[in-house]
């Protein structure tokens, strides 16, 4: 069973576009984190957010949890080619749980 | 301050022999999780450690492989006889845990060829 959903599973749009990926679970986390992992490299912290309804600025990019704390998005403005990367967001569970649930992931291809 | 540092990042071994993953975290770091991401699926947690003692095993499969961090050096996977489906990239997390950091901060990972 994958606690952690994301989607869209791929996505690939032109450069200056916007877009938003999502990252669902039935379950409750006590913090998410997302994480960009680029070709034969270890996934790169990118945020972590712990209280519902929190957003979280990023430059271009904007993460929200979710008030429930079961979901989180990530909203990309403008997308670059440096966005293009596979982005994986992680659960905790619980606190003083240490081990990270990862979610399916969603690559995306930004388009020159 | 240098990240996780993992090595070899390429490891090839043919089946039933040994492969030893090392994994040195980051400077102040204490805490060490093992990863492994199997091809077309996603990253799934093996173990926890901190110095010298191992805090959570429940990822890790029950036979053949082995974790330790011992109080000097790097934290090593130890997997034994390996077998094809032991193909895969493995992964190792630093966090300090401390004063509310719970970040886990990635190595760029061993990429195990079982032949």
């Amino acid at each position: 069973t994958q606690l952690l959903e994301q989607s869209p599973q791929f996505l690939s749009i032109q450069e200056g576009e916007n877009l938003t990926v999502y990252c669902n679970s039935s379950s409750v986390f006590s913090s998410l984190q997302w994480y960009r992992q680029e070709p034969g490299e270890g996934p790169v912290l990118l945020v972590t957010v712990v209280t519902g309804g929190e957003v979280k600025k990023l430059k271009r990019l904007t993460f929200q949890f979710g008030d429930a704390r079961k979901d989180s998005s990530l909203h990309i403005t403008a997308a670059q080619t440096g966005d293009t990367g596979l982005y994986l967001c992680a659960g905790r569970r619980t606190i003083g749980n240490e081990k990270l649930t990862f979610g399916t992931g969603t690559r995306l291809t930004i388009i020159p | 301050n240098a990240g996780v540092m993992q090595n070899p990042r390429h490891l090839v071994r043919r089946r039933g022999q040994e492969a030893r993953l090392r994994c040195s975290p980051m400077k102040g770091h204490s805490h060490v999780y093992w990863y492994r991401q199997l091809p077309e699926e996603g990253l799934k947690f093996m173990v926890y450690l901190q110095k010298e003692n191992i805090i959570d095993e429940s990822g890790m499969p029950k036979e053949r492989f082995s974790a330790e961090f011992p109080k000097e050096g790097p934290s090593i996977l130890r997997i034994q006889q390996v077998v094809r489906g032991d193909s895969a990239a493995y992964f190792c997390a630093s966090s300090p845990r401390d004063r509310g950091q719970y970040e886990q901060y990635f190595g760029p990972g061993t990429r195990l060829t079982v032949t």
